[in-house]
Order: structure tokens, then sequence, then C-alpha cells
């Protein structure tokens, strides 16, 4: 267990509104990582951040930004949602070995 | 540019038999190479890792997986499976010294009693 959690977990919301999703860890790690899951795609990286305030843009970043003021909270934000969003969202943290430990998840439909 | 790919989407086995799920990656040298494994409506929990040294390398629950070089391979193996391993299994491969692990598509394992 990394320290990880997610929330929310479960998140129904409509096209066209902003939606904030927070991944908060309890141990201090620099790393942290946002990916999209979706069937026959696997995981792929949408935004990640290598400290507060620093982050960089991942394989699929179009639609979201984020934001890291402290340390332990890393957040996903889309701006307005379409329903090319629906996903199930997994934050992840990368351990001093160069492991990425991940978080439970939140699914998220757009309708 | 790097790549994974499982070219298993769907694997049946029997409880009992022997397993082993491929993995082929693209990447001009050394990777780093993970196995992670999903359970429905859960996380991904890392089952084995690869950075250097012994090409065979130990993971949990009696998984393990084996580096070919030669192949560009990371396949993982596990001798009797279990009921309780139906689940889906992501190979991944990271760049040394960079931030980024790219993952494959996965494999869905069903266990038949």
């Amino acid at each position: 267990d990394a320290g990880i959690t997610q929330s929310p977990r479960h998140k129904v919301t409509e096209t066209g509104t902003p939606v904030t999703l927070r991944c908060h860890q309890t141990e201090n790690h620099r790393y942290m990582y946002w990916y999209r899951q979706d069937p026959g795609h696997g995981l792929r990286l949408i935004h990640y951040s290598y400290g507060v305030k620093d982050t960089d843009k991942g394989e699929v970043s179009d639609g979201y930004s984020v934001s890291r003021s402290k340390t332990e909270d890393f957040l996903l934000t889309l701006e307005s949602a379409t329903s090319s969003q629906t996903s199930v969202y997994f934050c992840a943290i990368r351990e001093s070995t160069d492991t990425q430990y991940f978080g439970p998840g939140t699914r998220l439909t757009v309708l | 540019a790097q790549s994974v790919t499982q070219p298993d989407i769907h694997i049946t086995v029997s409880e009992g038999a022997s397993l082993e799920l491929r993995c082929n990656y693209s990447y001009g040298a050394t990777p780093y190479l993970f196995w992670y494994v999903q359970s429905p409506g859960q996380g991904l929990q890392l089952l084995l890792k690869y950075f250097s040294g012994d090409t065979l390398v130990q993971g949990i629950k009696g998984f393990e997986a084996e580096f070919k070089r030669s192949q560009s391979s990371f396949n993982l193996r596990k001798p009797s499976v279990h009921w309780s391993d139906a689940a889906e299994y992501f190979c991944a491969v990271g760049e040394r010294n960079t931030d980024k692990l790219i993952f494959g598509t996965g494999t869905r394992l069903q266990v038949f009693p």
C-alpha cells in the first residue's frame, strides 16, 4: 500500500461541466501521475508532476489540466467534460526505485 | 519510440494448469520492465519488475518472469494457476532516467475450475 487515495471514487456528470479529480498521497513522493484506462488501450499517461508546481504533459493531455500546489495532492481537471472522457482514472506515485504504485481509481461517466 | 505488445487479449486456462503471458517491447537499450495485475474494479498491483542482473525475476503470488534481450520479451509465468489469479495482466516498460511508463493493452485471464 503506497498510501494513495483518490476522490471521488465514482462520478457521473454531464457534458460541458467542469470536473476535478483528486489524488492524495501520504508518503511525500516527488513524482505523481494521472492515467486513464480504456478497453483496448491499457493505461495512457495524461499528465505527471515532478514536484510542487512542476508538471508536464503525457500522451493524452488534450482536454485535461493539472495542478500541484502541495506535495501530497495532485489534481486533474476536465475544464468541460466530454463523453470521450468517460473512463477510469488512476493516479500513481513513483518511488525512488523508479517503480510506480497506483491508487484505487476513479470511474467517471460523462453523459 | 517505446512500445509494448501483449499479443493475447484473452487467455483461458484450467485451475492447476501452467500459465505463460507474453510481452514484447520495443526499446533501444535495456529498459525497466514491469508486470502489474488488476482484479475487477481494483487498481493495479505490482507483481514483479526487472531492472538489471538475473534475467529470471520472482514476484508475488508465485509468479516469475524472464527477460530475454535477444527476443525483446518479458513473459510472465506461473507453474500452477489458482482460481484467484483470474484478472487482467499488464506489462509495462520504462525508460531509464525518465519519468514515464508505457503499458501494453493487457491480457485478461480466465480460470476454469
